[in-house]
């Protein structure tokens, strides 16, 4: 099935430091959602993103809805234990049904103590 | 408030065999969709169900099925079992109104197919 392209596919970071990731789409999309997953568990909804350059935070995290509607971008500020996770990045391609979310591979986020 | 709840929470089963997987929404939500999730990978869409009607289906063959009922559940069910089935199954629901589309997830049904 279909994928995005998402970026980094894994890192290690310092407690305390930022953290950037990516999402990019070959086709557009008219929503974007950013999810954390924990082993064993279902992805929980970090971000919800509706319109084309939206900025919105949770937090110390911030996502970006790109302007040309085929990415997006989650940031993580001072970076905490608890923040070791994998994240999602999901999107809603133009005419899918609503509950239809095309998902990448994940981020898999890593923090020395 | 209760969220998406599955069950079961693990299942065994061999080839050849049939499974029934549960979900139940959150309270208020009558959209249900079914996500497969191998492991490394992120989730595939597989049915939306919303006012007990199939509203999308993903890339998935005729075994799968599911349905749903008018308290909004649903049921998963996937027949004649391969081994390349064993995933972690998960159910999302929402409110499905226009301009709200934040979908919600269980914890999923862990499926081993032997």
């Amino acid at each position: 099935g279909q994928q995005l392209n998402q970026s980094p596919q894994s890192m290690f970071i310092q407690e305390g430091e930022d953290v950037s990731m990516n999402c990019t789409s070959s086709s557009i999309f008219n929503t974007w959602l950013w999810y954390k997953q924990d082993p064993g568990e279902g992805p929980v909804l970090l971000i919800a993103l509706y319109k084309a350059g939206e900025l919105t935070s949770n937090g110390r995290l911030t996502a970006q809805f790109g302007i040309t509607r085929k990415d997006s971008f989650l940031n993580i500020s001072a970076s905490i234990p608890s923040d070791v996770g994998i994240y999602f990045c999901a999107g809603r391609a133009v005419g899918g049904s609503q509950g239809n979310l095309i998902f990448g591979k994940g981020t898999k986020l890593s923090v020395k103590p | 408030d209760a969220g998406v709840t599955q069950s079961p929470t693990h299942l065994i089963k061999t080839r050849g065999q049939h499974v029934t997987l549960r979900c139940s929404p959150i309270s208020g939500h009558k959209s249900v969709s079914w996500y497969q999730q191998v492991l490394g990978q992120g989730p595939q869409f597989i049915f939306q169900y919303y006012e007990k009607e199939e509203r999308g289906r993903g890339n998935f063959p005729d075994r799968f099925s599911a349905r749903q009922f008018p308290n909004y559940s649903s049921e998963l069910n996937v027949n004649a079992l391969l081994l390349g089935d064993s995933a972690l199954y998960l159910c999302a629901s929402s409110w499905d109104r226009g301009g709200d589309e934040k979908l919600f997830f269980g914890s999923g049904t862990q499926l081993s197919v032997l």
